[in-house]
């Protein structure tokens, strides 16, 4: 199975309201990072947390890792219209040069 | 940031001609590239890894005589679908790294549907 899962597959929420995602993953990782795609496009990268790290912020942005239940959540806080997109986690088990293993993603539908 | 273009965004094929999509890496040099397949509303299934100047390391499954990668330089990489398939029809995703940074820069996609 895949080494990162999201949940919810799916989430439709009211623009101002918080959106929160989860991204559970397999084994010990480097680090942990969030993509954003919208439809037909490339993905964007939102953020990077290290295996060192709890809690990373940026912008409306914050994501956490516990690596002990091997789970990230990504909040994107008062969210926008334009944040409607597909939103994926992704494993990186090396670092550098090494490959990202990427989650089957969440579509968020933020309603304005 | 980093810019990867892709082209062409959509290509619409006879079955049994070989398309080419080229990935380059605009204002950096791109040390690995990956090529993606990706079904609609499904995770991005990674089909080779390329480094410049070498031959492309391919996933499991994947048919290295069916999907030719070349990584020439550190700016350009090209996928050739060779004698497509309808069952080949899916959107195309390249995406680069620099050697020091973990984070991937991706091209825009390419549709590629074979009729």
């Amino acid at each position: 199975s895949q080494q990162g899962e999201e949940d919810p597959q799916a989430l439709s929420i009211q623009e101002g309201e918080n959106a929160t995602m989860n991204c559970s993953y397999k084994t010990s990782i480097n680090n942990l990072q969030w993509y954003r795609q919208n439809s037909g496009r490339g993905l964007v990268h939102l953020i990077l947390i290290r295996s060192n790290e709890r809690e990373k912020h940026s912008g409306r942005l914050r994501v956490t890792l516990d690596t002990s239940k091997k789970s990230s959540s990504l909040l994107i806080t008062a969210s926008r219209a334009a944040d409607t997109a597909s939103y994926f986690c992704a494993t990186d088990l090396t670092g550098a040069n090494s490959k990202l293993t990427f989650g089957k993603g969440i579509t968020l539908s933020v309603r304005p | 940031g980093a810019v990867v273009s892709q082209h062409p965004s959509w290509v619409i094929c006879k079955s049994g001609t070989s398309v080419k999509i080229e990935c380059r890496s605009l204002d950096f040099q791109a040390t690995t590239m990956f090529w993606y397949r990706q079904f609609p509303k499904q995770s991005l299934m990674l089909m080779a890894t390329s480094n410049e100047g070498s031959k492309a390391t391919y996933e499991q499954g994947v048919e290295k005589d069916k999907f030719l990668i070349n990584h020439a330089s550190l700016t350009l990489s090209t996928l050739t679908v060779t004698s497509a398939h309808p069952e080949d029809s899916s959107f195309y995703i390249c995406s680069a790294k620099t050697g020091v940074n973990e984070k991937l820069f991706f091209g825009s996609g390419t549709q590629l549907s074979v009729l």
